[in-house]
């Protein structure tokens, strides 16, 4: 069965860093493409960055240059190091498995964890 | 970017059918997906691929693409389907490659 959990979220300071992991059972993350997806209060989900299979790596505009993904095979862990966080990034941040060869939609969902910038 | 619309609410008497659209320009041309997300939890797979159906849930819940329009139908709605539901597609020409609809909160009557 495959299972993604999240951890590392909290209540951080504004201009402050933190990393996120998403452990995933059941598969490996090198042979997906995985993402982080996140859900500010009462909002609808916004896509934040993908790590494909191959390596490659995308952000949104609001994160790119202040977030970073990353993945350890060896672990079987995907990252995310948020850095300078704003109160815009108060959300539910999920991360998310879409199979590989089928890359256009998720099929696996975390339970989020929850990001509080506080000012 | 490209842009999802989805109206906020749809209301719906049990046993009735719920019709939540998805509009996006030239839409048809691409696959569609969709989610729902009960309060607390985290979105499910519901439909991909415009109108495939993962293992575990119902006939009763199908979609349809086609122009400017995706559309998720629920029939025979129940109590339980009472949720957000969002719709999604993946744009491969793009830097911001996955992209979620608005978002529409279905009320069971």
């Amino acid at each position: 069965e495959v299972q993604l959990v999240e951890s590392g979220g909290g209540l951080i300071q504004r201009g402050g860093s933190l990393r996120l992991s998403c452990a995933a059972t059941g598969y490996s993350v090198s042979s997906s493409y995985m993402a982080w997806i996140r859900q500010a209060p009462g909002k609808g989900l916004e896509w934040v960055s993908v790590f494909y299979a191959d390596g490659s790596t995308k952000y949104t505009d609001s994160a790119r240059g202040r977030f970073i993904i990353s993945r350890d095979q060896s672990k079987n862990v995907l990252y995310l190091q948020m850095n300078n966080l704003g109160a815009e990034d108060t959300a539910v941040y999920y991360c998310a498995r879409a199979q590989f060869g089928y890359p256009s939609y998720f099929d696996s969902w975390g339970q989020g964890t929850l990001v509080t910038v506080s000012s | 970017s490209y842009v999802l619309t989805q109206p906020p609410s749809v209301s719906v008497a049990p046993g009735q059918t719920a019709k939540i659209p998805c509009g996006g320009y030239n839409i048809g041309t691409k696959s569609v997906h969709w989610y729902q997300q009960k309060p607390g939890q985290a979105p499910v797979l519901v439909v991909y691929d415009d109108s495939d159906r993962p293992s575990g849930i119902p006939e009763r819940i199908s979609g349809s693409n086609s122009g400017n329009t995706a559309t998720l139908t629920i029939s025979g709605v129940e109590a339980g389907d009472e949720a957000d539901y969002y719709c999604q597609v993946w744009d491969t020409t793009s830097d911001h490659p996955y992209v979620f609809g608005t978002g529409t909160k279905v009320t069971v009557l």
